[in-house]
């Protein structure tokens, strides 16, 4: 069965540093999302992107933060100065048809 | 900005069925009532999703209520590997649209 695929499982950054985040979508899959999540809280929102572009993102979603999809498979969450609070984990999701949004592992991203 | 309540946490015994409860009652009309789950660690995991009419797939029925304001996850057969935190969610199916999730239920499966 296919799935999405995240890399790396963890990334341990210090802070102000610069993290991109991999993920390979389901391969037939049009819309792409990232969400992250602070370890015991819930699960957030931060982009969704269709079609090279982004389709919305939440408040989360600063100007540290870009995506890309540069090679048609790749997916990527680039964050561009790291700070302590971006220590989460990031889940990548895509989908095909409006119902089913299928979720990678996730990366767990430490800032020290 | 949540539209469901869930129950913060659940527990049943393995082998029997588990029903977890979810009231949206200001759910709109074009509104689907969807659950995923994240067993610990991993990224959220569909299950299944409805309209109005029950649904019932390889992992789990879901049944809604007749004015659609709550709606009912059954697991069957719970097993150890069924405990995880479940999310009733409320959302329009259209494609592009994000997930919000809320707390939802900690269902502990026990031996």
């Amino acid at each position: 069965e296919p799935e999405v695929t995240q890399t790396p499982s963890h990334q341990v950054t210090q802070m102000g540093q610069e993290v991109i985040l991999r993920c390979v979508p389901i391969s037939n899959h049009l819309y792409f999302y990232w969400y992250r999540q602070i370890l015991g809280q819930k699960v957030e929102f931060l982009v969704s992107f269709y079609n090279n572009e982004i389709s919305e993102k939440s408040e989360i979603f600063d100007d540290q933060f870009s995506v890309e999809r540069p090679d048609g498979s790749n997916f990527t969450l680039k964050i561009r100065s790291t700070k302590l609070e971006d220590s989460a984990m990031y889940f990548c999701a895509s989908t095909l048809s409006s119902y089913e949004q299928y979720f990678g592992p996730g990366t767990r991203l430490t800032v020290t | 900005d949540a539209k469901t309540t869930q129950p913060t946490s659940m527990d049943c015994a393995e082998g029997r069925a588990a029903n977890l409860p979810c009231n949206h009652s200001t759910i709109s009309g074009n509104e689907y009532v969807y659950w995923y789950r994240q067993i610990h660690s991993q990224g959220p995991q569909y299950i299944i999703h409805g309209l109005k009419n029950n649904e019932t797939n390889e992992m789990a029925s879901l049944i809604i209520t007749e004015d659609r304001k709550s709606s009912t996850l059954i697991l069957p057969h719970a097993t150890l590997r069924d405990t995880a935190v479940y999310y009733c969610i409320v959302r329009v199916a259209n494609r592009d649209d994000k997930i919000i999730f809320g707390k939802g239920t900690r269902l502990h499966i026990l031996p």
